[in-house]
């Protein structure tokens, strides 16, 4: 079964603070390593895919990275904008269906 | 522009109750999912449909249905509603692989008193 734990559940920053957000994860055959922002009372909205180990991406202040075990989404000085919960998900090679992580909810102080 | 809406928005309703929350995307997608959302839980899967007449369940799929007579369209029908149906819901589509993740809808706030 695929397992996706995000950590921490919650992260305070003061503005231009940098720091990042980790998703470990089991899966038997990683097709597709997904993150998405979800701001408050909306849907989560697609930011990255990483396919495979070494691979990274970049938007404007938001960077992933991908290991065989985990991704990392760094955020490089973050606005207060970037409050918002951060989720993680992997697609496996048996089926077309994402197994999320719990989120991290990422809050960004003036 | 390509869309997936959910509707009601906002929905209470009594305990005992058979309410229907609706979905309807127009990326021509043939997967589509229903989720809820709590607090500690995260995101969980009730049903998902890969196409036209075909439907699954997902983990937390009791006391739960769907229907999926058209590629637009994924119902989902709380048979009778109970309070620990509470929650946020929301809907995704994808296309025929899961490569490209989900497009989700904004979700609906059911309350069962």
């Amino acid at each position: 079964e695929d397992q996706v734990t995000q950590s921490p559940e919650a992260l305070r920053l003061q503005e231009g603070e940098s720091s990042s957000l980790n998703c470990s994860y089991t899966v038997s055959g990683l097709r597709g390593l997904f993150w998405y922002r979800q701001d408050p009372g909306k849907g989560p909205e697609f930011l990255f895919t990483l396919y495979s180990a070494g691979e990274e991406k970049e938007k404007e202040r938001l960077k992933a990275t991908l290991t065989k075990k985990e991704s990392f989404l760094h955020i490089t000085a973050p606005k207060p904008e970037d409050s918002a919960t951060y989720l993680c998900a992997v697609l496996n090679n048996a089926g077309n269906m994402l197994t999320f992580g719990g989120g991290t909810r990422l809050m960004v102080k003036p | 522009d390509a869309e997936i809406t959910q509707s009601p928005r906002h929905k209470i309703t009594e305990t005992g109750r058979q309410v229907t929350l609706a979905c309807h995307q127009t990326w021509n997608h043939n997967n589509m999912f229903w989720y809820r959302q709590d607090l500690g839980h995260g995101l969980r899967l009730i049903h998902y449909s890969y196409g036209v007449h075909d439907t699954n369940k997902g983990e937390v799929s009791d006391g739960y249905s769907v229907s999926r007579s058209n590629t637009e369209d994924l119902p989902l029908t709380l048979e009778s509603a109970a309070s620990s149906q509470t929650s946020v819901y929301f809907c995704a589509s994808s296309p025929g692989t899961g490569l490209y993740g989900y497009t989700f809808g904004s979700g609906t706030r059911l309350t069962v008193v």
